[in-house]
């Protein structure tokens, strides 16, 4: 079946560190995929989204680049702030109305 | 600029009350659903609509019952609430296949 397996929080970074949270999916066919953020007491808001092989999506400095040879969706960012202290999903939608969510990663960045 | 709008934001129930938790969108979207979000587990989906009309259970569909009362409104019903049923409840809606799905703030609902 499909499926999203992410890492594991909760990361915590300095300030300006690079962020690496790690996305590997598991469908058949050729799903969207996507990263939703969470703030604290809020709902999840779309980062962004690829629809297909190769495609990079990019919102607010984040970027992951759809990489079917390795069925990853890996979320990157160069420069963290306090403010992207959330939590972070990966998920996909295969046209079946269904999306399949990730367990979610924790981010606190100190200043 | 409402989206997707959820009430109530809060809710405290005893075991064996039951309770409706609304759901509706203002996108004009086909698809709606229901999930849970739990500790350590991230979002499971309890049931989607995928069109006025239908609805479908989804991964942790027992316990639940849902009502798509048109194309903007999407209901989840509790008949007989449970501890194990404490969790923060999401409503959703998409428009198209493979495009993003919109997310209301979310009902934390306490099952004592």
């Amino acid at each position: 079946g499909n499926s999203v397996t992410q890492m594991e929080g909760p990361v915590t970074l300095s300030e300006e560190a690079f962020l690496t949270i790690n996305c590997t999916y598991t469908a058949t066919g050729y799903p969207s995929l996507f990263w939703y953020v969470q703030y604290p007491g809020e709902g999840l808001q779309l980062l962004l989204k690829a629809t297909k092989a190769d495609d990079k999506g990019s919102n607010k400095g984040f970027e992951a680049t759809y990489r079917k040879e390795t069925t990853s969706f890996h979320l990157e960012k160069g420069s963290v702030q306090v403010s992207d202290s959330a939590v972070y999903f990966c998920a996909l939608e295969r046209g079946t109305y269904k999306y399949i969510f990730g367990t979610g990663t924790r981010l606190k960045v100190l200043a | 600029n409402a989206g997707v709008t959820q009430t109530p934001k809060f809710q405290v129930l005893k075991t064996g009350q039951s309770m409706t938790l609304q759901c509706a969108q203002d996108m004009n979207h086909n698809s709606m659903y229901w999930y849970r979000q739990d500790p350590g587990m991230g979002l499971r989906l309890i049931y989607y609509s995928a069109s006025e009309g239908t609805t479908d259970k989804g991964e942790v569909p027992n316990g639940y019952n849902v009502s798509r009362l048109n194309k903007r409104e999407f209901s989840l019903r509790l008949e007989s609430a449970a501890p194990s049923q404490t969790s923060v409840y999401f409503c959703a809606s998409s428009g198209v296949m493979n495009t993003e799905a919109f997310f209301g703030q979310g009902t934390r609902l306490t099952v004592v």
